[in-house]
């Protein structure tokens, strides 16, 4: 069964650290692209980064360059997202999400991590 | 970037009516590269539709994606109680990928 399960998260102050952490099963991790989107309180989805199937590219939301990081560990099948200088707008729920497509092209998210709630408040 | 806007933001119902979302964009959607997502509160988006009129495994047969170049729809015929949540379109054609700001589909 395809599965991501999410770690990390939780309450930190403003102008610091978390990494969040995804854990996939079910499937051949090393062979897909992964994302993370977010979702502030009562708000829409917000992409957020993706990282190809071997980590050697990474794009960002323009919005969101220069604090967060997304990398991965394909040996131990697991996706990170590292976001530094933490702001109180960055209060929302993190998802990570296997993307389907094939070959040079993106695809849809499916299946999504449960997510995690990172809140930053002083 | 590529803006989809969704309309009626919210659409009000009843169980065994037909209702149909609307997802414009603000360009051409590559190679039809729009997803449909069913949330609900307190869960992870779930795919609904994918390249525009695919259904997800494992999706109702009551769900139906259309549209091409700058205007898509989702219709959900005979909904069900289940079928209250709100709904978000997504292109993934071109980076960065972008979501609507979602349609509540409401019991009337």
């Amino acid at each position: 069964q395809v599965h991501l399960v999410q770690s990390g998260g939780g309450a930190v102050q403003p102008g610091g650290s978390l990494r969040l952490s995804c854990a996939a099963s079910g499937f051949n991790f090393g062979s897909f692209a992964m994302h993370w989107v977010r979702q502030a309180p009562d708000k829409g989805l917000e992409w957020v980064a993706v990282i190809s199937f071997d980590g050697s590219d990474t794009f960002y939301a323009d919005s969101l360059k220069g604090r967060f990081s997304v990398y991965r560990d394909n040996s131990n099948k697991t996706l990170h997202l590292q976001i530094d200088r933490l702001r109180k707008d960055d209060t929302a729920v993190y998802y990570c999400a296997r993307d389907e497509g094939s070959g040079s092209y993106y695809g849809s998210f499916h299946p999504w991590g449960q997510g995690t709630l990172v809140t930053v408040s002083s | 970037e590529i803006v989809l806007t969704q309309s009626p933001a919210t659409l009000s119902s009843s169980p065994g009516e037909t209702v149909t979302l609307f997802c414009g964009a603000s360009q051409t959607v590559f190679n039809t590269y729009l997803a449909w997502y069913q949330q609900k509160p307190g869960l992870a988006p779930r795919l609904l539709i994918y390249d525009g009129s695919f259904r997800a495994t494992g999706i109702p047969d009551r769900f139906s994606g259309s549209g091409s170049g700058t205007d898509f729809s989702l219709t959900i015929s005979r909904l069900e109680p289940e079928d209250f949540a709100v709904y978000y379109c997504q292109q993934y054609g071109r980076l960065p990928v972008t979501f609507g700001q979602g349609t509540t589909v409401e019991i009337k």
